[in-house]
């Protein structure tokens, strides 16, 4: 079985500061880990995927992404929040039966 | 290259009815995933098709059901619907090549109310 947990449902920072949003999984097998982003009213977009090949993982909007085994987390990190970063993070893991679990989401308030 | 389109975007039912979401995936995938998601449970799988055949279902009651036809678009169906099926209901579509779980590509979502 899979899981996620995403540590605080809500977290604020200022615009300029660094954004760390976090997340530890739980699989049984090689896990396939995502981070998807939504706004208000829109779907899920894919921010970045670790599927084995780095541990630190760079996806879009300046987000990256460190797998550590070790810890089984998925932390994202942006190292400067923009006021259009805000919206809510969704930590994913996948494996082979053809679905993703998703954790309870991380709203990210960005403060001006 | 158009993305992952549902229809209808926002709908209202009353208790006891049935509805059906459609959904297009982006050309070429083949499969078609759907999802639920609440504020209470956040997102939850409901099923998986990939080829006209269901590869996988969640831990969904029987109400729920779905189907996909052979040029991928998929549907999915609630019957007798309940004031807890009050939900967004993503779906979304994956080249998925492999047996691993693929990058999803969602949809807006159709936004359910029941009254």
């Amino acid at each position: 079985a899979q899981s996620v947990t995403q540590l605080g449902s809500h977290v604020s920072v200022s615009e300029g500061a660094l954004v760390l949003l976090r997340c530890n999984y739980s699989s049984s097998v090689p896990p396939y880990l995502f981070w998807y982003v939504q706004y208000p009213n829109q779907g899920l977009q894919l921010l970045l995927k670790y599927t084995s090949a780095a541990t630190l993982v760079k996806g879009i909007n300046g987000f990256e992404a460190e797998f550590k085994k070790s810890e089984t987390s998925f932390h994202l990190t942006k190292p400067s929040a923009h006021m259009s970063d805000a919206a809510e993070y969704f930590c994913a893991v996948g494996g082979s039966n053809y679905k993703l679990t998703f954790g309870k989401g991380t709203l990210l308030t960005v403060n001006p | 290259k158009a993305g992952v389109t549902q229809t209808p975007r926002y709908l209202i039912k009353t208790r006891g009815q049935q509805v059906t979401l459609s959904c297009s995936p982006i050309s070429g995938h083949r499969s078609v995933s759907w999802y639920q998601q609440t504020p209470g449970q956040g997102l939850q799988f409901l099923f998986e098709y990939f080829s006209e055949t269901q590869r996988n279902k969640g831990n969904f009651p029987g109400r729920f059901s779905g189907r996909q036809f052979s040029n991928s678009r998929s549907e999915m169906n609630v019957s007798t619907l309940e004031l807890g099926d009050s939900a967004l209901y993503l779906c979304a579509s994956s080249l998925q090549t492999g047996s691993d779980t693929g990058e999803l590509f969602f949809g807006e979502g159709s936004r359910l109310t029941v009254l």
